[in-house]
């Protein structure tokens, strides 16, 4: 079956850096994408990786496993308008996007 | 440019009603798609559709029929609507069903209410 695991929430002080996990097992593997959800808003688009290694767009960058399965995102220089929900998402051997639960970032001044 | 668009932004239903959810883009993507998101649950695909005349089943499709008639519009039936289908819906498309072309890019939503 398809299964998608990040942190169910995560806090993390304004200026510092969090990493958010992702761990899936899916039926074939065509790509993993980040995305970024604020409270009562549609998903936006943050990184996509389809090969291991690191992905850097200012201050977000995501990580890729494919041996692992896994994948994290991580957020440098934390500001407020950085609290939401941030979605791990796989593309399967059918293309379709499989989303995981969302892990809710809270941002403490 | 719009972009992607749903109507209604929310909607309040009978339980037993039929209720079309309309989703239109202006990319000219091939692909799009149907989610719905329930807290805790996070986004669940119901449909979509890689390219105009061809639909496919998601991870919670009984319920819920689609049809892509054409490259910009792709509704969403709900033929008898019961309240666990009370949820928020969005609609996504991206420029093709595969690699870097796949990002999507999400409607606003349609909250809808089922009583």
């Amino acid at each position: 079956g398809q299964n998608i695991d990040q942190p169910t929430e995560m806090t993390a002080t304004e200026g510092a850096i969090v990493q958010i996990n992702c761990t899936y097992q899916t039926s074939g593997f065509n790509g993993l994408f980040w995305y970024q959800q604020h409270a009562g808003e549609a998903p936006t688009f943050l990184s996509y990786n389809v090969l291991d290694g690191l992905e850097e767009k200012g201050r977000f960058s995501s990580f890729l496993s494919r041996s692992k399965g896994y994948s994290y995102l991580l957020l440098k220089e934390l500001q407020m308008k950085d609290s939401a929900s941030y979605l791990c998402a796989v593309s399967d051997r059918d293309d379709k996007i499989i989303f995981g639960k969302g892990t809710r970032l809270h941002i403490l001044p | 440019t719009a972009g992607i668009t749903q109507a209604p932004t929310s909607q309040i239903l009978a339980a037993g009603r039929s209720m079309t959810l309309r989703c239109t883009q202006d990319m000219r993507h091939n692909a799009m798609y149907w989610y719905r998101q329930d807290l805790g649950l996070g986004l669940r695909l119901i449909h979509y559709s890689n390219t105009a005349g061809t639909t496919g089943k998601g991870e919670v499709p009984d319920g819920y029929s689609v049809s892509r008639a054409n490259t910009d519009d792709f509704p969403l039936t709900l033929a008898s609507a019961v309240p666990s289908q009370t949820s928020v819906y969005f609609c996504a498309s991206s420029a093709q069903g595969g690699g870097d072309y796949n990002e999507q890019f999400f409607g606003p939503g349609t909250r809808l209410t089922v009583l």
